[in-house]
């Protein structure tokens, strides 16, 4: 069935620090990879995505990399800032019925001073 | 100022009680979803419409239904059938060419 699983759940960093965030997809047709952050009682931001013709993308200190082979992908935050605190979400695009965005179950990241 | 509306912020419905979210966009997008999103978790898909006049179910449509009449327009309707209905509501709109979502600022449904 069309899933995607992200992992960890939790994620502790100090300041400073990298912090990676790995996601799986069950379908190896999808070919767009978004990431979006959302803060408590917020809706959720796009911060970065992907498409399945490239293999990485930086945007400042986020960047993303895709394994279709493997079919995972994965969010790379380094020199990490409380203001990065949030619970992040991948995404996979799934063609079946028209197209639809399936959500991992989010990753809390709290990054310590 | 394009973007997507949802209204009401916070609504608060008894037991038994049909309540409608609303959802306008203005962003000229052919696709509109609905997500529920509960505490600690990610956001399920209820229903997306590609066209108007045509919608299909998502993971957790039971309880739930939807009307596409307009192409700016997508109410979801949570009905008495729905046993768990207290969540936080996300509707999004997309071209159906890019994927990307764009997300209204959602409905916090309670029920007393």
């Amino acid at each position: 069935g069309e899933n995607v699983e992200q992992h960890p759940s939790t994620l502790s960093v100090q300041e400073g620090d990298s912090a990676v965030i790995k996601c799986t997809y069950s379908d190896s047709a999808s070919n767009y990879f978004p990431w979006y952050k959302q803060e408590l009682g917020k809706r959720p931001q796009l911060i970065i995505d992907i498409r399945s013709n490239v293999g990485e993308k930086k945007d400042q200190r986020i960047a993303v990399t895709l394994n279709k082979t493997a079919k995972h992908f994965s969010l790379h935050i380094t020199e990490t800032q409380p203001e990065d605190s949030a619970v992040y979400f991948c995404a996979a695009h799934f063609y079946n019925q028209g197209g639809k965005l399936i959500f991992g179950q989010g990753t809390e990241l709290s990054v310590k001073p | 100022d394009g973007g997507i509306t949802q209204s009401p912020k916070y609504l608060f419905r008894k037991e038994g009680q049909n309540v409608t979210l609303s959802c306008e966009q203005n962003l000229n997008h052919d696709a509109m979803y609905w997500y529920r999103q509960d505490p600690g978790q990610g956001l399920r898909l209820i229903y997306y419409s590609q066209i108007v006049n045509d919608f299909q179910k998502g993971d957790i449509a039971e309880g739930y239904s939807v009307s596409r009449e307009k192409k700016e327009s997508f109410p979801l309707t949570v009905t008495s059938a729905q046993k768990n209905p207290t969540a936080f509501y996300l509707c999004a709109s997309s071209t159906v060419y890019t994927g990307e979502l764009f997300f209204g600022e959602g409905s916090r449904l309670t029920v007393l």
